[in-house]
């Protein structure tokens, strides 16, 4: 059982480029998020989506785009990358949004912009 | 404004010794309290959770925690450390009032010596 998948684990990026980091997760959750943490920092909501064809942004928008197109996938984009994106992004997801919590954490994607 | 607080960036234990971690929220109702584990280089994982009920929660790996309302506080506590517990903690608060609104603590990195 993979859970929530994360790719790629590592990526470098200079100021400008775009990257789309990919999420995708087999349990058949409804509720899936986009977080981003910075050292020292707790996690902070980027976007959000309650179902395929919903989303929502978070905390932290700026900078980044997202859709879903399937119950499974939940991409992130940076269209135009910036050093103040340089964080640990983390997708997760739950099955119900019973609390507002999500359950489920992929291990990561450190992304670097110089 | 709801916030969390972890106020010990770190803390160092020996093994066997017990452990608690604080955490103090600031929130005008009863929230939706929960404490995540993460090792490094990987996501959050769930380890117990505080709805309503009992105020004394269990969780997985042995960890418990108890909700004081008159303290604003959800202390995670283990009677026993093991090595494999060295990790960071993170507290949450999340609200039933709808959106996204869950709010981690920065983080306590906790040491276990032999």
């Amino acid at each position: 059982n993979a859970g929530v998948t994360q790719t790629p684990k590592f990526r470098i990026l200079k100021i400008g480029q775009s990257m789309t980091l990919q999420c995708t997760q087999d349990m058949n959750h409804n509720y899936m998020y986009w977080y981003r943490q910075d050292p020292g920092m707790g996690l902070k909501l980027i976007y959000y989506s309650v179902g395929a064809g919903i989303t929502d942004k978070g905390e932290v928008p700026n900078g980044y785009n997202v859709s879903r197109s399937t119950t499974e996938d939940f991409p992130l984009r940076l269209e135009l990358a910036a050093p103040s994106q340089t964080s640990v992004y983390f997708c997760a997801s739950s099955l119900q949004q019973v609390s507002n919590q999500p359950q489920h954490f992929g291990d990561g994607t450190r992304l670097s912009i110089l | 404004a709801q916030s969390v607080t972890q106020p010990d960036i770190h803390i160092t234990v020996s093994e066997g010794a017990s452990l608690e971690l604080r955490c103090n929220y600031s929130y005008g109702a009863t929230p939706y309290l929960f404490w995540y584990v993460q090792s490094p280089g990987q996501g959050l994982q769930l380890l117990l959770k505080y709805f309503s009920g009992d105020t004394l929660v269990q969780g997985i790996k042995g960890f418990e925690a108890e909700f004081k309302r008159s303290q604003s506080s959800f202390n995670l506590r283990k009677p026993s450390v093991h090595w494999s517990d060295a990790a960071e903690y993170f507290c949450a608060v999340a609200t039933n009032t709808g959106g996204f609104k869950t709010i981690f603590g920065a983080g306590t990195r906790l040491f276990v010596k032999a």
